[in-house]
């Protein structure tokens, strides 16, 4: 059974920092990783996507790396700003016909003014 | 735009009364998925349609059962409503399998 941890699950920086989010799955079959943002009370925003055959995706401020082998994933974020104040959440989707997405529980980030 | 809609945002039940929570979607996405989320834990995936191709999760409760009339809706019924049922409810849309998902703001549930 596929696990997701994320570490740490809550991250508080001052502003213009830069940082790394962590994501750790058990399964290294995977067929792709996905990053989400989640404001509280609302739904998921899909940040990246990363394919099992790349290593790396790149959106704005946002940086994803992907070791499929050990089982890693990070979320770089250049220049945080206080509107990046969200909850990171990561997860992997399975190979084959698997369509279900395993979620870790996700870090909640404080960037402070 | 083209979206993942989702109504009621918020919804107040009472214990074992039937609720139906609807989503919608402008994507024209093959795949439709509901996810149960509850503070602070990670989405947990209930169920996903392919097309009109119904796909529970082993672990979902039968008190939980969804309706895709069309492509463009899909629908969350829950029978007999108990306390620990209360949680965001997500809808997602995917054009195939193993694509990005895109999720609707989600809809709140209170079971009183």
């Amino acid at each position: 059974k596929q696990e997701v941890t994320q570490i740490p699950a809550a991250l508080s920086v001052p502003e213009g920092e830069n940082l790394v989010l962590n994501c750790s799955f058990t399964d290294s079959a995977i067929y792709n990783l996905q990053w989400f943002r989640q404001d509280p009370g609302k739904g998921l925003t899909s940040l990246l996507l990363i394919q099992s055959s790349q290593r790396e995706q790149t959106s704005g401020r946002l940086n994803a790396s992907l070791d499929k082998s050990s089982g890693r994933s990070t979320l770089y974020i250049a220049a945080s700003q206080p509107g990046d104040s969200a909850t990171y959440l990561c997860a992997v989707s399975g190979g084959g016909s698997n369509y279900k997405l395993t979620f870790g529980k996700g870090t909640l980030l404080t960037v402070n003014p | 735009d083209a979206m993942v809609i989702q109504n009621p945002r918020y919804q107040v039940t009472q214990f074992g009364k039937p609720v139906t929570l609807s989503c919608s979607q402008t994507l024209n996405h093959n795949v439709m998925y509901w996810y149960q989320q509850k503070s602070s834990q990670a989405p947990k995936l209930l169920f996903h349609y392919y097309d009109k191709d119904f796909n529970n999760e082993a672990d979902t409760p039968d008190n939980f059962q969804s309706r895709r009339p069309n492509t463009s809706f899909c629908f969350l019924d829950i029978r007999s409503p108990g306390l620990g049922d209360a949680a965001m409810y997500l809808c997602a849309t995917s054009r195939g399998a193993q694509e990005t998902q895109y999720f609707g703001p989600g809809t709140r549930l209170l079971v009183l």
